[in-house]
């Protein structure tokens, strides 16, 4: 059983571009958290979504950020007109139910 | 709102020392807390879940605990060794919350041989 997948594991932006981050569960996973870690910081959560549905975005900026599940393929996180204050490791989890959430790699996002 | 807080921020140890990292939270409305470890330039990898109901978790040479009357949680590490180095983290969900883990900044750990 694969664990999460992210990829690209590397990304490099210069502003105004947009980036998208994909996250592939653990098979038989139906939810996906996405957070992100600053430079010298914790991890925040961003959002939580389940098969086409956002459950929760309250950490989610308002503008230029938005995130998809669909009900074939990867989850997406997309980031329009990328700014330096996007750099960060983006990190995706998944978990079966309310239980221990598996973390891929991380996608490093580097905006130029 | 839940925060949580780790100390120390950085703690040094020779190998074959037991250590205790702390994890303190806020709001005991918690449905579970959960340790990682985070290795430099890598994802989190899960150590220990530790239920609301429950007081404490093993795995080998960890154990974690969970206080939620006084807002604590502890990991213990017994018998160091310099493969222990790494960033620990513990997180919180909160009951009736959306599963969302809150993160403390970690705890940067280094074992000397």
């Amino acid at each position: 059983n694969a664990g999460v997948m992210q990829n690209p594991r590397h990304l490099v932006r210069r502003r105004g571009q947009e980036a998208r981050l994909r996250c592939s569960p653990m098979k038989g996973h139906s939810h996906v958290y996405w957070y992100r870690q600053l430079p010298e910081e914790g991890l925040k959560f961003m959002v939580y979504l389940q098969k086409e549905n956002i459950i929760d975005e309250s950490g989610m900026p308002k503008e230029r950020f938005s995130a998809e599940f669909p009900k074939e393929g990867p989850s997406i996180l997309r980031i329009q007109q990328v700014v330096r204050g996007d750099s960060a490791a983006y990190f995706c989890a998944s978990s079966p139910r309310q239980e221990t959430q598996y973390f891929g790699p991380g996608t490093r996002l580097l905006v130029l | 709102k839940q925060e949580v807080t780790q100390i120390p921020a950085a703690l040094s140890v020779p190998e074959g020392e037991n250590l205790v990292l702390n994890c303190s939270f806020t709001d005991s409305a918690i449905y579970n807390l959960q340790w990682f470890r985070q290795d430099p330039g890598k994802g989190l990898t899960s150590l220990l879940l530790i239920q609301s109901s429950q007081r404490e978790q093993t795995s080998g040479r960890l154990n974690a605990s969970l206080d939620k009357s006084s807002g604590r949680s502890t990991l213990y590490i017994a018998a160091s060794q310099p493969g222990d180095s790494a960033t620990y983290l513990c997180a919180a969900t909160r009951r009736g919350g959306s599963e969302k883990l809150v993160f403390g900044k970690g705890t940067k750990l280094t074992v000397n041989p």
